[in-house]
């Protein structure tokens, strides 16, 4: 089946520094790609809706200067944390379909400190 | 706008046992609906999903779950459960006439013991 796959797995960074997180679709093309951000024990909560070769559709209440999306070919979607400070620490996830079934990224593990 | 409800947080059972875990939906057109498995520190695994058709949907390592629409629901369902089973589940719609969006619940954590 499709597989997406997400990079790096697990990050520590200082507060201050930027974090760049990948997520590329293997086998099939993505046009569009989506990022969620996940808290301890609780669901998965929609950041933004990435569009290749256009802006990033963000949800309400998150920053879009904070979360930088591009979203440049058809298999790649890149989410930069920006001056992450401790309170962005979360797990991130990624996801793209195919048809009308989603493929999520193995997540990251965005750990600043 | 969309939401979904899984209304137990945490499922404590025996292995051996069967499970339900329960899901209910609101919308007010068409929907998709899925269930997806999380292990920990990892990305969700598809176990089943509902698109049209037959209402009893048979999913992945033994998992079923029933479309009702006059109930909006969507359990999902397992005769008797493994240690393995042990992990966070997710209920999750997708609106059939606007894209691919997903909408998740809170989530379920079930839990086997021995």
């Amino acid at each position: 089946g499709a597989v997406v796959s997400q990079h790096p797995s697990r990050v520590i960074c200082k507060s201050g520094t930027s974090v760049k997180i990948e997520c590329r679709s293997l086998d099939f093309q993505a046009t569009t790609m989506f990022w969620y951000r996940q808290f301890p024990k609780q669901s998965l909560m929609l950041m933004a809706t990435s569009n290749e070769g256009s802006k990033a559709t963000y949800e309400q209440g998150v920053e879009k200067d904070k979360f930088l999306i591009n979203h440049a070919s058809l298999t790649l979607s890149t989410l930069t944390v920006t001056s992450a400070h401790p309170e962005d620490s979360s797990f991130y996830i990624c996801s793209a379909f195919t048809n009308t079934e989603a493929f999520f990224g193995q997540g990251t593990r965005l750990t600043v400190v | 706008a969309q939401s979904v409800t899984q209304l137990d947080s945490q499922v404590p059972v025996f292995e051996e046992a069967p499970v339900e875990l329960r899901c209910n939906y609101s919308s007010s057109v068409s929907v998709y609906l899925f269930w997806y498995v999380q292990y920990p520190n990892q990305g969700l695994q598809l176990l089943l999903k509902y698109l049209s058709g037959s209402t009893l949907v048979k999913g992945i390592n033994g998992f079923e779950a029933e479309f009702n629409k006059s109930q909006t629901s969507f359990h999902l369902r397992k005769p008797s459960v493994h240690i393995s089973d042990t992990a966070e589940y997710f209920c999750a719609v997708s609106l059939r006439n606007a894209g691919n969006m997903l909408t998740f619940g809170g989530g379920t954590r079930l839990m086997v013991k021995p």
